[in-house]
């Protein structure tokens, strides 16, 4: 049971918009506390995608987009392409575990 | 440019001890901690714990904090990660990445698959 809750799949077509919705508590997003995202391919180590909540990498598209309200935080993919197709993860910290925390993973599917 | 290399791949008994490294190269390591991190075939990404490189401290998750020893060798820019008293349960990809400003993982390693069997 992972301490941030996402949903086990999303999907959409190519051109769509998806997003990934991240749920904690008041002890990690609510406390104020930054969200991050991670994409992570198949057979390949994860890739930072978002940090800070809504602030993107360099090298990575404006496709991609992060936001956080209450004890939430969600991804937006928009402009679906199959090489999107991928985990991804939200991360923050918790200050009652004293550490970082990560969501269980949500598995896109580009139809 | 930031990489970080870690060692192969780890077959390993029950009750055994294995050690992984993760050597660094292209950034100033002091401005930086290092997390490590788990995948079990599967599943999603689990906190080990985090070690700073300029005091050697470090922060375990509860988890493992009686079996995990996190080390630094910073005259090598190389980071260690010791799991002892393995279980079945512990085979998983083992990656170390980059803590910046102490939130997010900005780089990682390759994984290390360790895998425990009797």
């Amino acid at each position: 049971q992972s301490v941030l809750t996402q949903p086990p799949s999303v999907s959409g077509a190519p051109g769509q918009r998806v997003t990934v919705s991240c749920t904690g508590s008041s002890s990690n997003i609510g406390a104020g506390y930054d969200v991050h995202w991670y994409q992570q391919l198949p057979g390949t180590a994860p890739k930072l995608l978002i940090y800070g909540n809504s602030n993107r990498p360099s090298g990575v598209p404006d496709r991609f987009s992060g936001s956080k309200s209450g004890t939430s935080a969600s991804l937006a993919i928009s402009g679906l392409q199959a090489e999107d197709e991928a985990e991804y993860y939200c991360q923050s910290y918790d200050s009652s575990l004293s550490g970082s925390v990560f969501g269980g993973g949500t598995k896109l599917t580009v139809l | 440019q930031v990489q970080l290399v870690q060692s192969g791949a780890e077959v390993k008994k029950p009750g055994a001890s294995v050690k992984v490294s993760c050597k660094t190269s292209g950034y100033t390591l002091s401005g930086y901690y290092m997390h490590w991190v788990r995948q079990a075939p599967g599943q999603g990404l689990e906190w080990m714990g985090w070690i700073n490189p300029n005091s050697g401290g470090t922060n375990y998750a509860q988890k493992f904090q009686d079996r995990v020893t996190m080390t630094w060798d910073t005259s090598i820019s190389t980071a260690y990660m010791e799991l002892s008293r393995l279980r079945s349960d512990d085979t998983a990809v083992y990656y170390c990445a980059r803590l910046h400003s102490g939130r997010y993982s900005d780089y990682w390693g390759q994984g290390t698959l360790v895998t425990v069997s009797s």
